[in-house]
């Protein structure tokens, strides 16, 4: 399985929208609804904020939101705040050997 | 609350074997399948393979087949990554996470266990 390909860097400024990108195939994004996304600030564990494409955990505030269309998953996060400053990780279920696989990650800097 | 607490930080030769462990509590270990997930220094995430508890059956990513064993002891709710041989290119974080049994979803992790290997 390749990994998924995901931007490199995003960034917004407090209070504004962004978006990042998780382009898959039809084997893995396109194939299936179990698309998550990770949050990873530096010297941390990730933590899950998205499974299922749109289901947000417990505790994850609502600015975080999921979607997908085609073989592509995208992560929003709305109303940045200075703390959403990390690592955003996309990871899919690839079918094969009951593994999923991960996006290289993107590092969003909020301005 | 589920917790999955690693072993601690390690320093090997190349050449040597180890292994680390993963524990977890506040839930039934064989109801989930354990992943363990490489991060290589200031790299991205790697799956490299995941173990079902209830019977021990595991799966590898191609690229840790035959490098890395990963086992569990269901009577201490313990699962393990284990190396015969280490590698200098080894040196990363490793973390145990929990995942779900449909959609191979990670939905817990462990606080990662560093493993630095070094002559």
């Amino acid at each position: 399985q390749s990994a998924l390909a995901q931007p490199p860097s995003a960034s917004g400024s407090p209070g504004q929208s962004v978006t990042i990108s998780c382009t898959g195939s039809s084997s893995d994004i396109g194939a299936y609804n179990y698309v998550s996304w990770y949050q990873q600030h530096p010297g941390k564990a990730p933590k899950l904020l998205i499974y299922e494409v749109t289901q947000r955990p417990s505790g994850v505030p609502d600015r975080f939101s999921g979607s997908k269309s085609g073989n592509t998953a995208s992560l929003t996060v709305s109303a940045l705040q200075t703390e959403d400053e990390a690592h955003y990780y996309c990871s899919s279920y690839g079918g094969s050997d009951n593994l999923g696989v991960f996006g290289g990650g993107t590092k969003l800097t909020v301005l | 609350e589920v917790q999955l607490v690693q072993s601690g930080a390690e320093v090997k030769k190349p050449g040597e074997s180890l292994k680390i462990s993963c524990k977890v509590s506040g839930y039934t270990f064989t109801t989930y399948w354990i992943a363990w997930v490489r991060q290589l220094p200031g790299k991205g995430l790697e799956w490299m393979g995941r173990i079902d508890p209830s019977d021990s059956y595991s799966d590898y990513s191609p690229s840790f087949r035959g490098h890395v064993t990963i086992s569990s002891d269901k009577s201490i709710n313990t699962a393990y990554l284990q190396w015969r041989s280490l590698r200098s290119s080894d040196t990363a974080i490793y973390y145990c996470a929990r995942v779900r049994t449909v959609g191979a979803t990670i939905d817990h992790w462990g606080q990662g266990s560093l493993v630095t290997v070094s002559s």
